[in-house]
């Protein structure tokens, strides 16, 4: 069973837009979420990590908002780039080490139009 | 620079065939993981290590051996490839400790078994 949903599951905006990212997941504990950045054919860059209860980072254009109770996060991109389009992942860890379980969303695949 | 170096990027192998993909990191992280990427569903764990001489299973091991004869270096051995094991294989290393934010991935390992 799924436990990281992602929605939408494509997003196309124009250059400039702001955007939002969706994240639910039903993973337990939760003890982190991981939002990553991954261009074709590349690997997953971490963009930011969240992990308190209700948590807010913010890194550039890039902000991130975790709700532990809802089970919920979001990413906002603000004034979009061409160099945004990419997929962004959702990862939930269960613990506090990089050893515990990483649960992965599918991605929303982002395409940003001139 | 923090690095994961994945070889080979691209690999093309028959039914039955024996395949590794190799994994290097520069990072000094005792944490290395194996995980591939199928369209439509997030990254799945296979293998993993939290150092040298060690392997452990992670969520789909069946049909895949692991190698960790180093700290720096992770190896995936695919002994009888099958068609169902075309995918696009990451391999990533991570320090200890969620607020670091240490999670590297490479760049990805596509493999067609034919």
């Amino acid at each position: 069973k799924t436990q990281v949903e992602q929605s939408p599951q494509s997003l196309v905006v124009r250059q400039g837009e702001n955007c939002v990212l969706q994240c639910n997941y039903s993973v337990t504990p939760d003890n982190h979420l991981r939002w990553f950045k991954q261009d074709t054919g590349k690997g997953l860059v971490s963009l930011t990590v969240l992990v308190d209860q209700k948590d807010k980072t913010s890194n550039g254009r890039y902000s991130a908002t975790l709700d532990k109770d809802a089970k919920h996060s979001t990413l906002h991109i603000t004034a979009t780039l061409l160099d945004d389009t990419a997929t962004y992942i959702c990862v939930v860890g269960d613990r506090g080490s990089a050893l515990g379980r990483l649960h992965f969303g599918a991605g929303t695949q982002l395409i940003v139009i001139p | 620079e923090a690095a994961v170096t994945q070889s080979p990027r691209n690999k093309v192998a028959v039914t039955g065939g024996k395949v590794t993909l190799s994994c290097n990191q520069t990072n000094n992280h005792n944490n290395m993981y194996w995980y591939r990427q199928d369209t439509g569903h997030g990254l799945r764990l296979i293998h993993y290590s939290y150092g040298a001489g060690s392997t452990e299973k992670g969520d789909i091991p069946d049909g895949y051996k692991a190698s960790r004869p180093s700290q720096e270096n992770f190896s995936l051995i695919l002994e009888l490839a099958t068609p169902s094991q075309t995918s696009v294989y990451f391999c990533a290393s991570g320090g200890t400790g969620v607020n670091t934010g240490q999670l590297y991935f490479g760049e990805g390992s596509k493999l067609t078994v034919l």
